[in-house]
């Protein structure tokens, strides 16, 4: 299985900041990687898929990029409503694997 | 308005069966691969397996193959899991997915305990 290993597992950033929120792959994947967002006592919603797409509806300020084993996903100008967890996903081989997640709060 | 809504949850006892059923409306159910995708209480995101949009072929996470089979009713839009043999690590909240990612079901609590 290719694990998933997400950085960092909580994250605590003031109204406008820039935060980044890690993904690295045991194995290359080929930028098949999707980002979520899940707001609490909500199912995930999907923010990016093949690594750097962004979702039909989701905030410009989202963004990925990555390639080969690294992926990151920026969130600029942040708002509250972007307070959620965030988790990566790895589609390219199975089992499909997701990263543990990023818990992201206000300061 | 796409709408996966999930049932069958509840409380089951070990080394019950329980078959959780995801209606799917708004969109074409039968153009899709669907998935399953299990949460712990812990909020650890498990990928349980897929299936092709004709139900022709389906995967699985290797540590619940054994137990665990995806199916589909494409004339009904309705994806199932039937869970056998459930243990207490089966206990999350289990949603329905589009293979993409792009739908959700808002999910289904699975208990498993005596």
């Amino acid at each position: 299985d290719i694990q998933m290993t997400q950085s960092p597992a909580s994250l605590s950033a003031s109204l406008g900041e820039t935060v980044t929120i890690e993904c690295r792959a045991s194995e290359d994947i080929y930028s098949n990687l999707a980002w979520y967002q899940q707001k609490p006592g909500n199912s995930p919603q999907l923010l990016i898929y093949d690594a750097n797409s962004l979702a039909d509806g989701v905030p410009s300020r989202f963004s990925g990029s990555g390639s080969g084993t690294q992926y990151s996903l920026k969130i600029n100008s942040l708002q509250s409503e972007d307070v959620a967890s965030y988790f990566c996903q790895q589609y390219n081989n199975y089992p499909y694997t997701f990263g543990a997640g990023t818990k992201l709060e206000l300061k | 308005e796409v709408q996966l809504v999930e049932s069958g949850g509840g409380l089951v006892q070990p080394g019950a069966s329980l078959k959780l059923s995801c209606v799917a409306s708004g969109f074409t159910f039968s153009d899709y691969w669907m998935s399953w995708v299990r949460q712990t209480p812990g909020k650890t995101m498990e990928w349980i397996g897929d299936i092709k949009y004709d139900g022709s072929y389906t995967n699985y996470a290797p540590s619940l193959k054994n137990r665990f089979t995806i199916s589909r009713d494409n004339a009904k839009s309705t994806l199932y899991l039937q869970m056998s043999n459930v243990r207490s690590e089966d206990t999350a909240t289990y949603y329905c997915t589009s293979g993409a990612g792009i739908y959700w079901g808002q999910g289904v609590m699975v208990t498993v305990s005596s």
